[in-house]
């Protein structure tokens, strides 16, 4: 079983819709969770992070967090083209050797 | 407000020689991480370092490949008599630490062997 796992995709919507990605983890003691966009080519950017249960936005993005569920999901509301994209999910143990561990990602499409 | 450089942004190598990539990590940022990730693949952790110390390098091939954080100067990621299937990019990303946990990255360096 894979640390974190992510559907790979592509993920396509249309332009305007909710694009809903996700991610579960392995390692119970997980303590704090980030969601990075990374365009073609370039380096990952760090779009959202989240420590406890339940949602957090920003803007036009909402992740939330389910530690029972070992389960974290980020919205892209009123998807545009521009968040066309591969989204990584990262996570970390905020105590031992704070190495933090990415899934492959899954690719978003959002169709003009 | 710099953030974390990775020099250089390209690097091409003929098989046998050796490859050094650098990080300097956003200031105030104690914690350096290198990964590698191949065209459509995930991020691939290799090693962490804090000053002067590995911390975790349970990523790393254990023949050739070697990482330091000296005391003075940049994190250097070192890669001896490069093969051809070394050629990936190649990203440095740093943290404060203790306290905040978030991790910025580089531009990254896209290393070719040819």
């Amino acid at each position: 079983q894979k640390e974190v796992e992510q559907n790979s995709g592509p993920l396509s919507v249309p332009e305007g819709a909710i694009a809903s990605l996700n991610c579960t983890y392995s390692d119970r003691v997980s303590q704090s969770f980030f969601w990075y966009r990374q365009y073609s080519g370039k380096s990952p950017e760090l779009i959202m992070s989240i420590y406890s249960n339940g949602d957090k936005e920003d803007g036009r993005f909402t992740a939330q967090l389910n530690k029972a569920s070992q389960y974290v999901s980020l919205l892209i509301r009123d998807s545009q083209p521009s968040d066309s994209a591969t989204y990584l999910c990262a996570v970390i143990r905020t105590s031992g050797t704070y190495k933090y561990i990415f899934g492959t990602g899954t690719r978003l499409k959002v169709l003009a | 407000n710099a953030g974390v450089m990775q020099n250089p942004r390209h690097l091409v190598r003929r098989r046998g020689q050796e490859a050094r990539l650098r990080c300097s990590p956003m200031k105030g940022h104690s914690h350096v991480y290198w990964y590698r990730q191949l065209p459509e693949e995930g991020l691939k952790f290799m090693v962490y370092l804090q000053k002067e110390n590995i911390i975790d390098e349970s990523g790393m091939p254990k023949e050739r490949f070697s990482a330091e954080f000296p005391k003075e100067g940049p994190s250097i990621l070192r890669i001896q008599q490069v093969v051809r299937g070394d050629s990936a990019a190649y990203f440095c990303a740093s943290s404060p630490g203790t306290g905040d946990v978030k991790l910025f990255f580089g531009s990254g360096t896209q290393l070719s062997v040819l």
